[in-house]
């Protein structure tokens, strides 16, 4: 099946600092999308990319899909960005989901 | 709207009993999901249904059923508990293939 890599896994920054979330695919890119888990456990739909780039305020996502790989840009971080980052591609463009193991993200006062 | 409804939040639950886990959208999605998250790790599929009447299994079935007879209803019924089964549950919807899901609160479930 379809293996997500997610990188790094962990991720300690100051307030105000950027940072890149990077997920490699081992198959084609049908269905990407980025998810942020909060540390309350709520799991919060960031984007729908299965190619190109997106942006929502200082988030945002480009999924290159000829070389099987998306990017997630947090800019001027804040402590309320702190959680685990998930992105998650259909198994061989099915509905089936598969999740990567997730970056998580500490951001510091 | 309500989004994606679980109930309940927190269970306890003895080995080998029984119990459904509720999971209730009211967004008109199609498309409804059932994901089980182990400490430290991603979600993995356990069910899925494109449709009321249609379901099918995810990566992770065994030990668990599902049904679908409404589009707004997709119940996770758990048989004979075991402590491998202790995990956070998460119901999703989507209207389809190509959108984005929409995830409920979660379910924590532990089993002694």
């Amino acid at each position: 099946g379809i293996q997500v890599e997610q990188s790094p896994p962990d991720l300690i920054l100051q307030e105000g600092a950027n940072s890149t979330l990077r997920c490699n695919f081992s198959d084609s890119v049908n269905n990407l999308q980025w998810f942020h888990q909060n540390p309350w456990g709520q799991l919060i739909n960031l984007f729908y990319i299965p190619s190109g780039t997106k942006q929502n305020g200082r988030l945002s996502a480009t999924t290159v899909a000829t070389e099987r790989y998306s990017l997630l840009y947090i800019s001027s971080s804040q402590t309320t960005d702190s959680g685990v980052y998930f992105c998650a591609e259909s198994q061989g463009g099915s509905e089936k989901l598969v999740f990567g193991k997730g970056t998580k993200l500490t951001v510091n006062p | 709207n309500a989004g994606v409804t679980q109930t309940p939040k927190f269970h306890i639950l003895k080995i080998g009993q029984s119990m459904t886990l509720q999971c209730t959208q009211d967004m008109n999605h199609n498309y409804m999901y059932w994901y089980r998250q182990d400490p430290g790790m991603g979600l993995k599929l356990i069910y899925y249904s494109v449709g009321a009447g249609i379901t099918d299994k995810g990566e992770v079935p065994n030990g668990y059923n599902v049904s679908r007879s409404t589009t707004e209803d997709f119940p996770l019924r758990l048989e004979l508990a075991a402590p491998s089964q202790t995990s956070v549950y998460f119901c999703a919807s989507s209207y389809g293939q190509t959108y984005g899901y929409t995830f409920g609160s979660g379910t924590r479930l532990t089993v002694v």
